[in-house]
């Protein structure tokens, strides 16, 4: 079992809808939880970051965090085509570094 | 600096031969971490340093790769004798600390043939 498991996709939304990305973690002593989008050719770049459970919201973003389940997910209102790109889960614990799921591509169709 | 710098931006390099990949963190950051990803892959942890703690080199993948970080700042990624399987872009990131979201620079694009 991958210690943090993402749908590879494409998960594929008309413009104007929401797009909901999930992510699942192993280790349940996991304490920070993170969203980055990294475009094709490009370096990721970090777009949430939530603690605690319940929801964060920035913008159109919505970062939804279940403990409990070890569960995260992210929601995307408004989708534009400029969000078409693939985003990766991240999960911190303990003294570890960041363990990144292999990522979710969202194409966002106009 | 504003951002994290990397170099080369790309690198080509003959089976067998060693190379050094460079990461410049932005200035203040105390963590430096260097990834590697594969085409269509995610990232894969390789090593991780702390301020003047000992660093976390559980994502090795052999003893041909190495690292360090001088001063606290700039480190270097050193692979010997590399292989083909070692293509792959080579991503560094830093922190300001060990709890907060990471900055990734551009990136070094290896390629052994």
């Amino acid at each position: 079992q991958k210690e943090v498991e993402q749908n590879s996709g494409p998960l594929s939304v008309p413009e104007g809808a929401i797009a909901s990305l999930n992510c699942t973690y192993s280790d349940r002593v996991s304490q920070s939880f993170f969203w980055y989008r990294q475009y094709s050719g490009k370096s990721p770049e970090l777009i949430m970051s939530i603690y605690s459970n319940g929801d964060k919201e920035d913008g159109r973003f919505t970062a939804q965090l279940n403990k409990a389940s070890q569960y995260v997910s992210l929601l995307i209102r408004d989708s534009q085509p400029s969000d078409s790109a693939t985003y990766l889960c991240a999960v911190k614990g303990g003294r570890r570094a960041l363990t990144f799921g292999s990522g979710t591509r969202l194409q966002v169709q106009p | 600096g504003a951002g994290v710098s990397q170099s080369p931006s790309n690198k080509v390099t003959e089976k067998g031969k060693d190379v050094e990949l460079r990461c410049d963190p932005i200035s203040g950051h105390t963590a430096l971490y260097w990834y590697r990803q594969s085409l269509g892959q995610g990232l894969e942890f390789l090593i991780y340093f702390q301020g003047n703690s000992a660093p976390d080199k559980s994502g090795l993948p052999s003893d041909r790769f190495s690292a360090e970080r001088t001063g606290g700042s700039v480190s270097t990624l050193t692979i010997q004798r590399t292989q083909q399987e070692d293509s792959a872009v080579y991503l560094c990131a830093s922190s300001l600390a060990v709890e907060g979201g990471y900055t990734f620079g551009s990136g070094t694009r290896l390629t052994v043939v």
